[in-house]
């Protein structure tokens, strides 16, 4: 079965720290890769996604993530977060069979002024 | 294009009582997803349709939980009777599922109904 894990669930950085938060996905066949956000009292918004291509994915507000088919991993990075990143980060996995996505436990970023 | 709707935004209700979540996907997308959302459980997908069929409600807790779907534009999930623990916050999501295309699997969030249940 398919499964999503998040390596980190609580990450607390300073203003202009590098953030990088782990992804690793179990899934023999072909998938889509997502990172969601969840800013405070919001809603889930996509972050980035891979499909095909260059396994370098850049998203909105700096994020970027890579994939990495030989370590089933799909992190995500930003080289200095500010304030405002202060969230929770899904990671998702699709097949592109059935829609249905497998999400992450989430990982709570809190970034310090 | 309004995004996914969910109606109402908070809902307070006593234990016992019926509630109904509705939700409106994006014109267009033919998969459906409900979500409960808790500060214990997570993220936890309840049951999601495909053109207007429901393929997978292994993820809704018990038979006081249920999920109608009867046209591309409009689900419904109803708790009836509704107990403490039911408080959450209640997403829907849709996505264009299987109706092809490479982006398939890319869902949209509704801004989530937060129900309290007295």
């Amino acid at each position: 079965a398919q499964s999503v894990s998040q390596h980190n669930h609580h990450v607390i950085l300073s203003e202009a720290a590098s953030l990088e938060l782990g992804c690793n996905y179990s899934y023999g066949g072909t998938v889509n890769l997502f990172w969601y956000v969840q800013y405070p009292g919001q809603h889930l918004q996509l972050l980035l996604k891979y499909f095909s291509g260059d396994p370098l994915v850049k998203g909105i507000k700096g994020f970027e993530a890579e994939f990495i088919k030989s370590k089933f991993s799909f992190n995500l990075r930003k080289p200095s977060v500010q304030w405002s990143d202060t969230a929770e980060y899904f990671c998702a996995v699709g097949s592109g069979n059935t829609g249905k996505l497998i999400f992450g436990q989430g990982t709570t970023l809190q970034v310090k002024p | 294009d309004a995004g996914v709707i969910q109606s109402p935004r908070h809902e307070v209700t006593e234990m016992g009582q019926e509630v109904t979540l509705r939700c409106k996907p994006i014109s267009g997308h033919n998969s459906l997803f409900w979500y409960r959302q808790t500060m214990m459980r997570g993220l936890e997908l309840l049951i999601y349709f495909n053109n207007n069929v429901p393929i997978d409600d292994s993820g809704m807790p018990e038979d006081r939980f249920s999920a109608k779907m009867p046209n591309a534009s409009f689900s419904t999930l109803k708790i009836q009777p509704s107990e403490p623990r039911d408080s959450a916050v209640y997403f829907c999501a849709s996505s264009s599922g299987t109706s092809g295309g490479r982006d398939t699997d890319t869902q949209y969030f509704g801004p989530g109904t937060r129900l309290t249940v007295l």
